[in-house]
Order: C-alpha cells, then structure tokens, then sequence
C-alpha cells in the first residue's frame, strides 16, 4: 500500500526562526492531509491538498503539494511557542494512513 | 459542544481485565473509526465503521473488538488485557463520501499495569 516518509523526525526551533517539515511518497498520491498534535493533545486536521502544485497558507502556515504529488511540505514562518506540537502528514485513500510525524520543540 | 467525545479519558487496569471505550459523535457524519498512538506517536488504523458496518478491520489481535450500536456510536472492548496494548487510543469520524480531514476524540490513555 502507499506509504510516506516524514522528515525531520525532530525539529528544534528558536523562537522567530523558520522551519520546515516534509513528508515524500515512491508512488503518486492522490491527495494529502496535515494535521497537528499538541503535547497530550488529540490530531487536529489543518488542510488538504489535492491539485499538482497546489500552495494553501494559513496565516504563517505554508502547504505545498509536489508538481509530480509524490511529496508534500508544511513551512512555518516566524515560529511561535504556540507552534509546539507533533505535525503529521496523512495520505487519505479508503483509510486515514499517517506519517510518523515531526516533533516541534520551540525554544524561546 | 463536543464534536467527538471518548469515555474514560484515562483507564489503568491490571493484565488479564477486560475493558471497554465508549465514543460518540454528533457531527452527522457516517464513517467511524479507532487509532492506536505507541508511545513513539505513531498513529495507526485499528477498525472502521461505516452506518454501522465494518469497512476496515487491520491486523489486530482478536481480543479487540469494536461495536457500533448506530452511526453515531462506536465503541471497543479490549478482552485479557496485555502490557504491549497500554497507548493511547482515539476514536475520530468522517463523512466518507466527502473524503475530508477526520475529527478527533480526545482520545483514551490507556495502561496496563
């Protein structure tokens, strides 16, 4: 069945600074979700992507799915400690499949 | 409101009890399902429900089994309780025919002790 990898596993962030996460697929996906997990907290869904290409922001939030959609990034800008959490990408066919998802540590 | 809401939100049971997780959604959705997370947050697929039919049932043991009474109800029943299935579970739901991000419960820690 269809997998992805998401990179990085960690990602220790400085107050203010930019970060990026990404979760790349061998095969072509038909879409992808992402979602975010605070500390003790449950999946929240943030968006999907669907079109070759596509870009979607939300505020300092930035998804873009792959030209070829085989992979997918998430960039956060001008990191908050708000942004603390678990980002995971989810590949949506049939079943909800996710990544293994990127631990954000924010320091301020 | 709670959109989807999971009972107990904490259960701590010896090896060898049986238990059950209740869950219930009020979105009006028709897809039901529950996730396991390890203690590594690995998210995974246990069972699916659609309109009360099973539509997804992944490799698990048969001491898991999931009962949905109606559509806007799901629950699990964990028989012989081991120490590999102390995780923590979510229930979460979905309008199937919208193939749509899926909502949440505030999920179940559950540890077997």
């Amino acid at each position: 069945g269809q997998q992805v990898m998401q990179i990085p596993q960690y990602q220790h962030v400085q107050e203010g600074e930019d970060f990026t996460t990404y979760c790349n697929s061998s095969t072509t996906l038909s879409n992808i979700q992402w979602y975010k997990q605070r500390p003790g907290g449950h999946p929240v869904f943030l968006i999907q992507l669907v079109k070759s290409g596509e870009v979607k922001k939300q505020k300092r939030l930035t998804f873009q799915f792959g030209e070829a959609k085989k992979n997918s990034s998430l960039h956060i800008t001008a990191t908050q400690t708000t942004d603390v959490g678990t980002y995971f990408c989810a590949l949506s066919w049939g079943k909800l499949q996710f990544g293994a998802g990127t631990q954000v540590v924010v320091t301020p | 409101d709670t959109a989807v809401s999971q009972t107990p939100k904490y259960l701590v049971t010896q090896m060898g009890n049986d238990k059950s997780i209740k869950c219930e959604q009020n979105l009006g959705h028709d897809t039901m399902y529950w996730y396991k997370q390890d203690s590594k947050k690995f998210l995974k697929i246990m069972f699916s429900y659609n309109n009360k039919e099973l539509i997804i049932n992944e490799t698990v043991p048969n001491r898991f089994s999931p009962k949905s009474p109606d559509k806007a109800h799901l629950n699990l029943h964990i028989n012989s309780l081991e120490l590999g299935d102390s995780a923590v579970y979510f229930c979460a739901s979905s309008l199937l025919s919208a193939n749509y991000g899926y909502t949440f419960g505030s999920g179940t820690r559950l540890t077997v002790v």
